[in-house]
């Protein structure tokens, strides 16, 4: 168990219906970061969100956009969806910034948009 | 830009067979390196890391040592077992946030 928790483990949903994907890091991270991995495209890098402000940014679609809250949580919203959104999306967390190498990841989420 | 690229899947050996995984990479500067592994219905989890040329990483039985002069990244292992069986992923970070991944590949080992 990594300590990373991530909700729901899978979703089934509707083209251009709108989704959201919690991710809850390990105690004590304050860095959370988003990754899609799909069959065609691979494991892609979204987003990374530390301390609550956004930080980096990767190839996240303008459909999609994510959050950091307070107590750490985030949250990863996709919308219109896709049936190439379909994918696994993976959340990890690591204690700070630049050191995304030491972070955690997540079982995922299974995302099929039907 | 930079980029991992990996041998395709899957790989598939016997028990206490030599294991080999290539990897090379594309990049512009010196990258950390690192094998990720993906056990079935699991996230990933680091295996291994080298930071600079000549580096080896190791751990649980596996290699890999960094090689500037080829820009491979070669993940090794003796003797594989069963439990060894998941998806390998090579990746690359200059010490951002942002690690750039290989495609995967997928190891079966048989008993």
């Amino acid at each position: 168990d990594s300590g990373v928790t991530q909700t729901p483990k899978h979703l089934i949903t509707a083209t251009g219906q709108r989704v959201t994907l919690r991710c809850s890091p390990r105690s004590g991270d304050l860095s959370v970061y988003w990754y899609q991995q799909s069959l065609d495209q691979g494991l892609q890098f979204l987003i990374q969100y530390y301390n609550g402000e956004e930080r980096a940014k990767g190839n996240i679609l303008e459909r999609f956009s994510a959050q950091q809250f307070p107590d750490l949580h985030s949250e990863l919203n996709l919308s219109s969806l896709e049936l190439g959104d379909s994918a696994l999306y993976f959340c990890a967390s690591s204690v700070g910034f630049g050191r995304v190498a030491e972070a955690f990841f997540g079982q995922g989420t299974r995302l099929t948009v039907v | 830009g930079d980029s991992v690229t990996q041998m395709e899947g899957p790989v598939t050996l016997s028990e206490e067979a030599f294991l080999t995984i290539n990897c090379t990479y594309t990049a512009t500067g010196y990258p950390s390196l690192f094998w990720y592994v993906q056990y079935p219905g699991e996230g990933l989890q680091l295996l291994l890391k080298a930071t600079k040329a000549d580096d080896k990483g190791s751990n649980k039985g596996f290699e890999a040592t960094y090689r500037k002069e080829t820009t491979s990244f070669h993940l090794e292992k003796g003797s594989v077992q069963v439990s060894d069986s998941a998806v390998y992923f090579c990746a690359l970070t200059y010490d951002t946030d942002k690690l750039i991944f290989g495609t995967g590949t997928r190891l079966q080992v048989f008993p």
